[in-house]
C-alpha cells in the first residue's frame, strides 16, 4: 500500500478564487490520480497526473479549470480555479503502485460561497 | 449513464452476522473490480479485488463474489464487527481502459452491537 496525505484538509474559499490542493505520497509511485466526489455522490475521476508531462483529463475536464501538476514520483497538485458553488466537493487523490489497486489521501473538503 | 450500481444505500446488520453488499454492473468490458471502504473524513480504503476470470476471492473475514452472467458482485462480511461500519463503494475497471476506476455510489453499511 502507500500512505498518502493531504493539504488543506479543508477550506472555505469565495466565488471567482483558486486553490491548490498538495498531495504526497511517501514513496516512489507510476500513478497518480485526482477524483471528485460531491455530496451524496460516487467518487468521478477528474484526471490522470503524468510525471514530467501534462496530465491526462477526463471527459468533462479541463486542463484551464483543473490545471495538474506533478513534478516527481511522490508529489502532484490540482488547482480549482475560478471557483464557483458548483464546485464545491472532496477532492481525493490517489495513487496506485503496481496492479490496479489504487489508494487514497484523506481528501479535502471544499466549500465555495 | 450509472454503469456501476449499488442500489441499496443503506444496510444494517447485527454484531456476528454476515453482511452482504451488492454491486451490478452493465458493461461486460469491465475485467476488474474492487471494494473500498470509507470511514467520515477519510479517503477510501482499498478491502479486496477480483479479476474477472476468477469467481471468488478470499482474505481474512472479506470475500467478493462476482457473477459475470448476471454482471453481479457481492461482498461478504463474516463476522461483521462495529468497526466495519462504514460506506462501502464498489468500482470496476473496463479492459484497455488503463487506470480509470468506475465506481458505484456506495451502501452506508452500519454493524450494530
Amino acid at each position: 500500500s502507500a500512505v498518502i496525505s493531504q493539504k488543506p484538509s479543508r477550506d472555505i474559499c469565495q466565488r471567482g478564487t483558486s486553490l491548490t490542493i498538495q498531495c504526497q505520497v511517501d514513496s516512489q509511485v507510476t500513478m497518480m490520480f485526482w477524483y471528485r466526489q460531491q455530496p451524496g455522490q460516487s467518487l468521478t475521476l477528474i484526471a490522470t497526473a503524468n510525471q514530467g508531462s501534462e496530465a491526462t483529463y477526463e471527459s468533462g475536464f479541463v486542463i484551464d479549470k483543473f490545471p495538474i501538476s506533478r513534478p516527481n514520483l511522490t508529489f502532484s497538485t490540482l488547482t480549482v480555479s475560478n471557483m464557483s458553488p458548483e464546485d464545491s466537493s472532496i477532492y481525493l487523490c490517489s495513487a496506485r503502485r503496481g496492479s490496479y489497486e489504487q489508494y487514497f489521501g484523506p481528501g479535502t473538503r471544499l466549500t465555495v460561497t | 449513464d450509472q454503469q456501476v450500481k449499488q442500489n441499496s444505500p443503506s444496510l444494517s446488520v447485527q454484531e456476528g452476522r454476515i453482511s452482504i453488499l451488492n454491486c451490478d454492473y452493465t458493461n461486460s468490458m469491465f475485467d476488474y473490480f474492487l471494494w473500498y471502504k470509507k470511514y467520515p473524513a477519510e479517503g477510501p480504503t482499498f478491502l479486496i479485488s477480483i479479476s474477472s476470470i476468477k469467481d471468488k476471492n478470499e482474505d481474512g473475514r472479506f470475500t467478493v463474489f462476482l457473477n459475470k452472467s448476471a454482471k453481479h458482485l457481492s461482498l461478504h462480511i463474516v463476522p461483521s464487527q462495529p468497526g466495519d461500519s462504514a460506506v462501502y463503494f464498489c468500482a470496476a475497471r473496463l479492459t484497455g481502459g488503463g487506470n480509470k476506476l468506475t465506481f458505484g455510489t456506495g451502501t452506508q453499511l452500519k454493524v450494530e452491537l
